[in-house]
C-alpha cells in the first residue's frame, strides 16, 4: 500500500520561501508510470494544482504560480519537495502531495498524503 | 487553462436518494475526467476515472458518465458516508484544473 506523508513549517513569514516534502513509502517513486504532484487548498475553497515531477526530474507546473514555483525529487530518499518563493497570505492553505497515475491514457490522483496546513503570517 | 464548472455547488438528500452531480468543460476533453470525494478534514480521495471507470475498492452505487464537455457522477441509492464534497477534474491538458465542488448534505 503507498503512503505519501508532508513535511515541513506549519508558518511561514511573508516574502520568504515556502518549504514541503513528501516521503513516499510502499514503493519506489522511480517505479511504474507515475508523475508525482503537488495540490493546496485554501481553507473552504477549492482544489489548486500546482505541478508535479518524474523521478528523472521532468516537470509541469501550473503558470498560475510557475514563476516562484520548484518541484525537485531524490530518488535515494524516495521524496519530492516543493518550494515556493516569496510567499504572500493567499498562499495560506493545506498542501497536498499525491500520485499522479496514467491509466488507459488518463492521468489520476490516486495515492494523497493527508495535508499540511501552511499558514503565511508574520 | 481548462474551466471546469460543476452543478449544483450544493445539494440536500436523503439517504437512499439517486443523486447526480453535473461537471462542464470550458472545451472538449474527451473523457480525460476524474472524480473525487472530500469529507472534511481529510485528503479527496479518487472515486471515477477516464469519465466512467470505477477506482478500486469505491462502491458500485457510484458510476461516471460523459464525454467531450458534459458529464454526470450518480450515486443511486445514497448512503450516509456519501455525505461529503465531489470535484470534478480534467486531466486533458495541464494544467490540470479541478471544478469549484459539490457539497451534499443531509436533508
Amino acid at each position: 500500500q503507498v503512503q505519501l506523508q508532508e513535511s515541513g513549517p506549519g508558518l511561514v513569514k511573508p516574502s520568504q520561501t515556502l518549504s514541503l516534502i513528501c516521503t513516499v513509502s510502499g514503493g519506489s517513486i522511480s517505479s511504474g508510470n507515475y508523475y508525482w504532484s503537488w495540490i493546496r487548498q485554501p481553507a473552504g475553497k477549492g482544489l489548486e494544482w500546482i505541478g508535479r515531477i518524474y523521478s528523472s526530474g521532468s516537470t509541469n507546473y501550473n503558470p498560475s504560480l510557475k514563476s516562484g514555483v520548484t518541484i525537485s525529487v531524490d530518488t535515494s530518499k524516495n521524496q519530492f519537495s516543493l518550494r515556493l518563493s516569496s510567499v504572500t497570505a493567499a498562499d495560506t492553505a493545506v498542501y497536498y502531495c499525491a500520485r499522479d497515475r496514467r491509466d488507459r491514457s488518463v492521468w489520476a490522483f490516486d495515492y494523497w498524503g493527508q495535508g499540511t496546513l501552511v499558514t503565511v503570517s508574520s | 487553462d481548462i474551466q471546469m464548472t460543476q452543478s449544483p455547488s450544493s445539494l440536500s438528500a436523503s439517504v437512499g436518494d439517486r443523486v447526480t452531480i453535473t461537471c462542464r468543460a470550458s472545451q472538449s476533453i474527451s473523457n480525460y475526467l476524474n472524480w473525487y470525494q472530500q469529507k472534511p478534514g481529510k485528503a479527496p480521495k479518487l472515486l471515477i476515472y477516464g469519465a466512467s471507470s470505477l477506482q478500486s475498492g469505491v462502491p458500485s452505487r457510484v458510476s461516471g458518465s460523459g464525454s467531450g464537455t458534459d458529464f454526470t457522477l450518480t450515486i443511486s441509492s445514497l448512503q450516509p458516508e456519501d455525505f461529503a464534497t465531489y470535484y470534478c477534474q480534467q486531466s486533458y491538458n495541464t494544467p490540470w484544473t479541478f471544478g469549484q465542488g459539490t457539497k451534499v448534505e443531509i436533508k
